[in-house]
């Protein structure tokens, strides 16, 4: 099973600022992966598929980059609404895998 | 609009099974596999498996197989996910999810439903 890591934990960013979220994979998934917003109490929402590509209504400030096992996301002006939790997951080989998570907070 | 809309939370006993319902509506139900996720309390998202609305080819993660079942049902746009021999660690917010258009991530998912097992 592919272990998907994420990094930071939780990532403390003001308002306005950028934001920027690593996950690495045990080992390559190519460009499957895909990142998703939670918040509290709420299904997990798509971002970003195929590494880069944003979902359908999924503002521009959302962008993906990587392939292989380095993969990032990057906010690039925090709103007040972006404050969630993050996961990425893959889906290169079976079972799916999911990252544990960053925790995107106030500063 | 796509929706997917779940069943309501349940409380079981140790040993007992859960069933739970998923059903589909604003697209064509038999186009898209469901795939079925959980998330327990404080641990990450877990990918369960999923199942192909058209066809009815499932499959399941091996920490899963042999105690999870999913099936759907064409006529009532609906899947269901059931789990036995329920224990503590069961315990989590399952959701069912439609496969993205263009690989197996999940565009759009189900409310989740909370299942809860105590004795």
């Amino acid at each position: 099973e592919i272990v998907m890591t994420q990094s930071p934990a939780t990532l403390s960013v003001s308002p306005g600022e950028r934001a920027t979220l690593s996950c690495r994979a045990s080992q390559s998934v190519r460009s499957n992966l895909a990142w998703y917003q939670q918040k509290r109490g709420q299904a997990p929402r798509l971002l970003i598929y195929g590494a880069s590509t944003r979902a359908t209504g999924i503002p521009a400030r959302f962008s993906g980059s990587g392939s292989g096992t380095e993969f990032t996301l990057t906010i690039s002006s925090l709103q007040s609404e972006d404050f969630a939790v993050y996961y990425c997951q893959q889906y290169n080989d079976w079972p799916y895998t999911f990252g544990q998570g960053t925790k995107l907070e106030i500063k | 609009q796509v929706q997917l809309v779940q069943s309501g939370a349940e409380v079981k006993k140790p040993g007992a099974s859960v069933k739970v319902s998923c059903k589909a509506s604003g697209y064509t139900f038999t186009s898209y596999t469901i795939h079925w996720v959980r998330q327990a309390p404080g641990q990450r998202l877990e990918w369960m498996g999923w199942i192909n609305a058209g066809d009815g080819d499932a499959k399941y993660s091996p920490k899963f197989q042999g105690r999870v079942t999913i099936t759907r049902d064409t006529s009532a746009s609906t899947a269901y996910m059931e789990v036995s021999s329920l224990r503590s660690e069961d315990t989590a917010v399952y959701h069912c999810a439609r496969e993205g258009r263009y690989g197996e991530y999940a565009d759009y998912w189900g409310q989740g439903t909370l299942v809860t097992v105590s004795s």
